[in-house]
């Protein structure tokens, strides 16, 4: 069955370390986005890609970078971790164009020490 | 003003009762409308879709869309202690319009058997 995944599921890290989180879609979707989950703030989005080679910056891209060398995947990578970063991230993809809604990952709990 | 407004809650209710979930927005151009559930520590999965003004039933849940008023509401009947989550709605442009979703931050409901 096609599928999205996010690894690692678990995450601790230093501040200042570079982290990188794959996700990955099986769905051949054109389009894919990251997002945050933090309490009291709800989904934010941070990356998007409208297909390879196509990134855009969302609300919260500041310290994240992504980029897309194919269909499937699209890691993300926070340059220089911080402990404001410590949340859940969450892949997301779609199909793109009328009517067509996101198909979300299992989520990647990071925690920046 | 957030473009999509949705009370946090948290709702608590008996086995059985109906459940009324509710997000207003402000963006006239919003067209797709969805709600997703999200389980304890899982990614949010597509519950309910429904294009621009209506009403759209599967089983238990009815979502609602009344454009003129920018208000999307969200039914639950017979609720069951398995409908515990929390519960995002989440929008987007027309045709031509933004591939990103706006969401509320989410309404935790617990069902209580």
């Amino acid at each position: 069955d096609a599928e999205i995944t996010q690894s690692p599921r678990h995450k601790i890290t230093e501040t200042g370390r570079q982290v990188t989180l794959a996700c990955h879609q099986t769905w051949n979707h054109n389009n894919m986005f990251w997002y945050r989950q933090d309490l009291g703030h709800g989904l934010r989005l941070i990356h998007y890609s409208y297909g390879v080679h196509d990134t855009n910056k969302g609300e919260v891209s500041d310290g994240y970078s992504v980029s897309r060398s194919n269909t499937e995947d699209l890691p993300l990578t926070l340059e220089s971790a911080a402990s404001s970063q410590t949340s859940v991230y969450f892949c997301a993809s779609s199909w793109g164009g009328r009517g067509e809604t996101q198909y979300f990952g299992p989520g990647t709990r990071l925690l920046v020490l | 003003q957030k473009e999509v407004e949705q009370d946090p809650g948290p709702l608590s209710v008996p086995e059985g009762a109906i459940v009324s979930l509710n997000c207003t927005y402000s963006n006239s151009a919003f067209q797709y409308f969805m709600w997703y559930r999200q389980y304890s520590r899982k990614g949010p999965e597509l519950l309910m879709y429904t294009y621009s003004s209506g009403n759209k039933e599967d089983g238990r849940f009815t979502a609602q869309v009344d454009k003129s008023s920018k208000y999307i509401s969200l039914f639950i009947r017979d609720s069951q202690p398995s409908d515990s989550a929390t519960y995002l709605c989440a929008m987007r442009g027309g045709q031509g319009g933004s591939e990103k979703l706006v969401f509320g931050k989410g309404t935790k409901l617990t069902v209580n058997p």
